[in-house]
């Protein structure tokens, strides 16, 4: 079985331009969990998805930062006019059901110049 | 207030010995959940363990195993017979109780521990 894919693994963007990351969750998993990480620190919580919902967003900044789990496709989450400060890993999980263990993608390093 | 605190930003422990990484939690809720990941220097998020606040037992996973105190609010991952490979950074983090529609149910992660084996 496939993992939680995530793509690219490696994003460099100028300020002000848009980034878009991609996640896969493995298969048969419905429930996707976006997690950022500074460096030498732990995951911090953004959004969490349903299908065509969003259940929980409390972690995603209120400006420039959107995510989506569409009825068919990845999870997208983007990030409109970066900053040098959204320079992170960007990590996607996915679940079968609440409480069950969160498998992780390998993660987005996004770099803004 | 954290909701998991992991006091040994730092750990040496001796190849083949074992090793335990401390962790607390925080919860005013009765139903909740605590994992174990392992983030190696290559940068991907490796789950180890999981441990169910109602679960009598102690959780095992081949040389992992978490020592559940829960008037404690603790969970130590123990590591027997420590290999090179082990070497990496440790995060608990727990999931508390998530009702439908409600907005919780993600994962808080601790900081960290960074975990040295040594030859």
């Amino acid at each position: 079985n496939a993992g939680v894919m995530q793509n690219p693994r490696h994003l460099v963007r100028r300020r002000g331009q848009e980034a878009r990351l991609r996640c896969s969750p493995m298969k048969g998993h419905s429930h996707v969990y976006w997690y950022r990480q500074l460096p030498e620190e732990g995951l911090k919580f953004m959004v969490y998805l349903q299908k065509e919902n969003i259940i929980d967003e409390s972690g995603m900044p209120k400006e420039r930062f959107s995510a989506e789990f569409p009825k068919e496709g990845p999870s997208i989450l983007r990030i409109q006019q970066v900053v040098r400060g959204d320079s992170a890993a960007y990590f996607c999980a996915s679940s079968t059901k609440d409480n069950s263990p969160l498998h992780f993608g390998n993660g987005t390093r996004l770099t803004v110049t | 207030a954290q909701k998991i605190t992991q006091t040994q930003p730092g750990m040496f422990v001796q190849e083949k010995e074992a090793v335990t990484l401390d962790c607390t939690y925080d919860t005013s809720d009765q139903s909740y959940g605590l994992f174990w990941y392992k983030q190696p220097s290559s940068g991907e998020m490796i789950f180890l363990i999981y441990q169910g606040s109602y679960d009598e037992q102690n959780a095992t996973e081949g040389r992992y195993s978490l020592n559940f105190q829960k008037a404690r609010k603790s969970a130590n991952l123990v590591i027997s017979a420590s290999q090179l490979g082990d070497s990496a950074m440790y995060f608990c983090a727990m999931r508390e109780a998530y009702p439908y529609g409600g907005s919780q149910g993600n994962l808080i992660f601790g900081k960290g521990t960074k975990l040295s084996v040594k030859p």
